[in-house]
């Protein structure tokens, strides 16, 4: 079980805007500010869309920010396009006895 | 250019050991840490541990302390995970990933380096 808990999958169609959430605890999400996220394409690298909950890095399409209240983070993708198809990760510091834990993991599909 | 390259695929038997490497350019290797990070086959990433190059000052996850060891040497940017006795339930791709000191994101991944245990 993952430390923090975002949905196995999410859809939506081209053009349209989709939210991924990731939930954690004080411990983690909730207590400090360095929620990000990452993109995975099958059989590649992650990729750093969004860092301390929402910004981003240079390169990385406006289309993609990120927010948080309390203990859940959010990643919204606007302008859904076929490319944003892929494997979303959040991740955050945790004061727990790791330092790093990630979500689960979303499958996003473009409908 | 920002580069993690990392060492190739490995197959091993379960008991052998094993290193596997990253090497960073395009940037001061001792100013960033490396994490390692694991992804079992078709499952999620999972932190595994760093290192501090310029000091090889490391933390691990409770996860895989004592099961892994975290290396690097400055002098040829590397940085290096390793096995001393390999189990069917290590065979993973593992990534190396940059992070900023006091940072906890992984700004630059490695492309990955399958490990495949079997006997």
């Amino acid at each position: 079980q993952s430390a923090l808990t975002q949905p196995a999958s999410v859809s939506g169609s081209p053009g349209q805007s989709i939210t991924i959430s990731c939930t954690g605890t004080s411990s983690d999400v909730g207590g400090y500010n360095y929620v990000s996220w990452y993109q995975q394409h099958p059989g590649k690298a992650p990729k750093l869309m969004i860092y301390d909950v929402s910004n981003r890095p240079s390169g990385v399409s406006n289309r993609f920010s990120g927010s948080k209240s309390g203990n859940t983070a959010s990643l919204t993708i606007s302008g859904l396009q076929a490319e944003d198809e892929a494997d979303y990760y959040c991740s955050s510091y945790t004061s727990s006895s790791t330092d790093v834990v990630f979500g689960g993991g979303t499958k996003l599909t473009v409908l | 250019e920002v580069q993690l390259v990392q060492s190739g695929a490995e197959v091993k038997k379960p008991g052998e050991s094993l290193r596997i490497s990253c090497k960073g350019s395009g940037y001061s290797f001792t100013s960033y840490w490396i994490s390692w990070v694991r992804q079992m086959p078709g499952k999620g990433l999972e932190w595994m541990g760093r290192i501090d190059p310029s000091d090889s000052y490391t933390n691990y996850s409770p996860s895989f302390q004592g099961h892994v060891t975290i290396s690097a040497d400055k002098s040829i940017s590397t940085a290096y995970l390793q096995w001393s006795s390999l189990k069917a339930s290590d065979t993973a791709m593992y990534y190396c990933a940059r992070g900023g000191l006091g940072e906890y994101y992984f700004d630059y991944w490695g492309q990955g380096t399958l490990v495949t245990v079997s006997s």
